[in-house]
């Protein structure tokens, strides 16, 4: 079976520009959630979404924005590209939104800001 | 809020040698505890995960245990090899709440 998948795997932009990253789960997880890692740092809680609602929201602005489609796959979107925006976004998913299930995660979108 | 610290930050080992990862956290209100692997520029690899109500955790060379009532999981790596090299990371999982990661251990494991 497919593990997570996400695209782009790189990506270049410029300040002020917006970029939307892509995830699509494990077959059979409803739940999504999205992580930013910058260099050096352990990844930091973006979203996370069950079942197409939004169950968490981690220390992010507005920018930051993401969705759930029906086949549970997920997009993040940030607009007004800054360049402390750049770092490895990350999708996880697991079955459901239990704390008790393991997260599983994709290899990451690496975002490049100039 | 729950805080993660990783010790040490840096490792370098000889091939061969047994090492230990620590990892504490402030909230023992916790469901699991899960080791993670991440390769330069990669995502983060599953190793273990370990419940609340369990000590240990094992996969193959690879030992979790986990002590929730003072907030600390260790990751013992047994006849440790170059292709070991990585970042470890721990991530306490307390339900409702997101994962929260330590900075990792950086290992490098000399041939």
């Amino acid at each position: 079976d497919a593990g997570v998948t996400q695209s782009p795997t790189h990506l270049i932009k410029t300040r002020g520009q917006q970029v939307t990253l892509r995830c699509s789960p494990i077959s059979g997880h409803k739940s999504v959630s999205w992580y930013q890692q910058v260099l050096g740092q352990g990844p930091q809680f973006i979203f996370q979404y069950y079942e197409k609602e939004e169950r968490g929201r981690g220390n992010f602005p507005d920018r930051f924005s993401a969705r759930q489609f029906p086949n549970y796959s997920s997009e993040l979107n940030v607009n007004a590209l800054l360049l402390g925006d750049s770092a490895l976004y990350l999708c996880a998913s697991s079955s459901h939104g239990g704390g008790n299930q393991p997260q599983h995660f994709g290899d990451g979108t690496r975002l490049s800001i100039l | 809020k729950q805080e993660v610290t990783q010790i040490p930050a840096a490792l370098s080992v000889p091939e061969g040698e047994n090492l230990v990862l620590n990892c504490s956290f402030t909230d023992s209100a916790i469901y699991n505890l899960q080791w993670f692997r991440q390769d330069p520029g990669k995502g983060l690899t599953s190793l273990l995960l370990i419940q609340s109500s369990q000590r240990e955790q094992t996969s193959g060379r690879l030992n979790a245990s986990l002590d929730k009532s003072s907030g600390r999981s260790t990751l013992y790596i047994a006849a440790s090899q170059p292709g070991d090299s990585a970042t470890y990371l721990c991530a306490p999982n307390s339900g409702n709440t997101p994962l929260v990661f330590g900075k990792g251990t950086r290992l490098s494991v000399i041939a």
